[in-house]
C-alpha cells in the first residue's frame, strides 16, 4: 500500500480503556487521513491532518476521539474510555497529488481494534 | 444521507467473462471518482479514478465510465480472473480543501473459476 505504514495491526482494549492507533503516511508526505470501517459498512471519514495542524475534523464523533500529527514522529488517533461500539477498522490513508487538487489516496493495512 | 450508493451487495460472474460493478452518487460537487478492492483484513487498494471532465478512463482490464447527467459510474473488469474476487468501493470527492473520500458501502465480487 505505497508505504503506508500502520501498528499495531490488531488491538484488543477492555470497554473503558484507551486505544492508541498509530499511522506513518508515505515518505516524505505531511499529511493523513482517517477514516472508520465499522462492521458490514464502508469507510467513513473521519479525520485530515498535516503536521501539527487538523485541517477537517468534522468526521470525528465529539467525545473521547482525538488526532494529532506532530512534525516528529506518527500520526495518532486516540480513543479514551472506549465502549464495544468503538470495534471496528481504523485505517489511515496518505494522499498523493497537491493540495486542493484532485488527489488519489493510498492506504495503509489498517488496525482491527476490538473492544471487550 | 448516502451520497455515494453501491446497489449490489454482491455479484457472481465466471471466470473470462466481463465484470460490472455499479455506483451512483447524489452530490454534483463531486469531480473525482475512484474504485479500491479490498481483500479481508487489508487495506484498500487503489485500482483506477476518473476525473468528471472525462467519461471513460482504461487500465489494462479495468475501464471506468462515468455518466455525469445520470451521477453514476461504472467498473467494467475484462476478462474477469478468481484473483479479482475481492470488495470493491466506490469513493468520491470534491476539489477544495480536504479532498476527504466518501465511500459506497461495497460490492463483494466473486469470481467462479
Amino acid at each position: 500500500n505505497a508505504g503506508v505504514m500502520q501498528n499495531p495491526r490488531h488491538l484488543v482494549r477492555r470497554r473503558g480503556q484507551e486505544a492508541r492507533l498509530r499511522c506513518s503516511p508515505m515518505k516524505g508526505h505531511s499529511h493523513v487521513y482517517w477514516y472508520r470501517q465499522l462492521p458490514e459498512e464502508g469507510l467513513k471519514f473521519m479525520v485530515y491532518l498535516q503536521k501539527e495542524n487538523i485541517i477537517d475534523e468534522s468526521g470525528m464523533p465529539k467525545e473521547r476521539f482525538s488526532a494529532e500529527f506532530p512534525k516528529e514522529g506518527p500520526s495518532i488517533l486516540r480513543i479514551q474510555q472506549v465502549v464495544r461500539g468503538d470495534s471496528a477498522a481504523y485505517f489511515c490513508a496518505s494522499p498523493r497529488g497537491g493540495r486542493g487538487m484532485q488527489e488519489t489516496q493510498y492506504f495503509g493495512p489498517g488496525t482491527r481494534l476490538l473492544v471487550l | 444521507d448516502q451520497q455515494v450508493k453501491q446497489n449490489s451487495p454482491s455479484l457472481s460472474v465466471q471466470e473470462g467473462r466481463i465484470s460490472i460493478l455499479n455506483c451512483d452518487y447524489t452530490n454534483s460537487m463531486f469531480d473525482y471518482f475512484l474504485w479500491y478492492k479490498k481483500y479481508p483484513a487489508e487495506g484498500p487498494t487503489f485500482l483506477i479514478s476518473i476525473s468528471s471532465i472525462k467519461d471513460k478512463n482504461e487500465d489494462g482490464r479495468f475501464t471506468v465510465f462515468l455518466n455525469k447527467s445520470a451521477k453514476h459510474l461504472s467498473l467494467h473488469i475484462v476478462p474477469s480472473q478468481p484473483g479479482d474476487s475481492a470488495v470493491y468501493f466506490c469513493a468520491a470527492s470534491a476539489s477544495g480543501a480536504t479532498n476527504k473520500l466518501i465511500f459506497g458501502t461495497g460490492t463483494l465480487l466473486a469470481v467462479q473459476p
